[in-house]
């Protein structure tokens, strides 16, 4: 079974500085790999996502991720942090599964806080 | 405007007292699915649709029910409800494709007391 670890429930942040948020998953065949954003008394929007080809992935926002297949991670980045920031942020995985079936896995979450 | 619809967004009930929390696509979308979202706990697969009139369980189904009579709605069910089941539920959708998104609605926070 797909399993999913978030390294830092909570990561605070000054604005502009580096966003850096772990992501590592368990997994034999890389999987298809996630990353969402909840803002508050929302649902999860979709930052970005890894299906195949090109391993670094730009997402929404100004925010990227890379595929690290020997290191079987998947970080998410941003390179200057804004107030709007301030969000809980998913990592999630999908076994490659014929027929549409895949389940989504999802991490515990990290609580990303952006100071002045 | 493409979404899912959840409803109620607030929801406080009693312990045993049967509630239905609706879900609504508008994107044609085959595959359906109810999370639930608790602290430290990420959120978790109650149950998923691949289509109508296929239902399967996720990883915490008990005590609940779904059905797809229509391709368009998923209701979440649960017929007694307990306070362990207070939680912040999310449902949502995406096309046949494994590998594409999912889309979610905004959530339903139910309190069982």
């Amino acid at each position: 079974a797909q399993s999913v670890t978030q390294l830092g429930s909570h990561v605070s942040v000054s604005e502009g500085a580096l966003v850096l948020l772990r992501c590592n998953y368990s997994s034999s065949v890389p999987p298809y790999l996630f990353w969402y954003v909840q803002y508050p008394n929302q649902g999860l929007q979709l930052l970005l996502k890894y299906t195949t080809g090109a391993t670094l992935v730009k997402g929404i926002n100004g925010f990227e991720a890379e595929f690290k297949k020997s290191e079987t991670s998947f970080h998410l980045t941003k390179p200057s942090a804004h107030m709007s920031d301030a969000a809980e942020y998913f990592c999630a995985v999908s076994d490659r599964v014929a027929g549409g079936g895949n389940k989504l896995t999802f991490g515990t979450g990290t609580q990303l806080k952006v100071e002045l | 405007e493409a979404q899912v619809t959840q409803n109620p967004r607030y929801l406080i009930t009693v312990t045993g007292k049967k509630l239905t929390v609706t879900c609504s696509q508008n994107m044609n979308h085959e595959y359906m699915s109810w999370y639930r979202q608790d602290p430290g706990l990420g959120l978790r697969q109650i149950y998923y649709s691949m289509n109508v009139e296929v239902t399967d369980k996720g990883d915490v189904p008990e005590g609940y029910k779904v059905s797809r009579k229509e391709k368009r709605n998923f209701p979440l069910i649960l017929e007694s409800p307990s306070p362990n089941q207070t939680s912040l539920y999310f449902c949502a959708s995406r096309d046949g494709q494994g590998n594409s998104p999912l889309h979610f609605g905004n959530g339903t926070r139910l309190t069982v007391t």
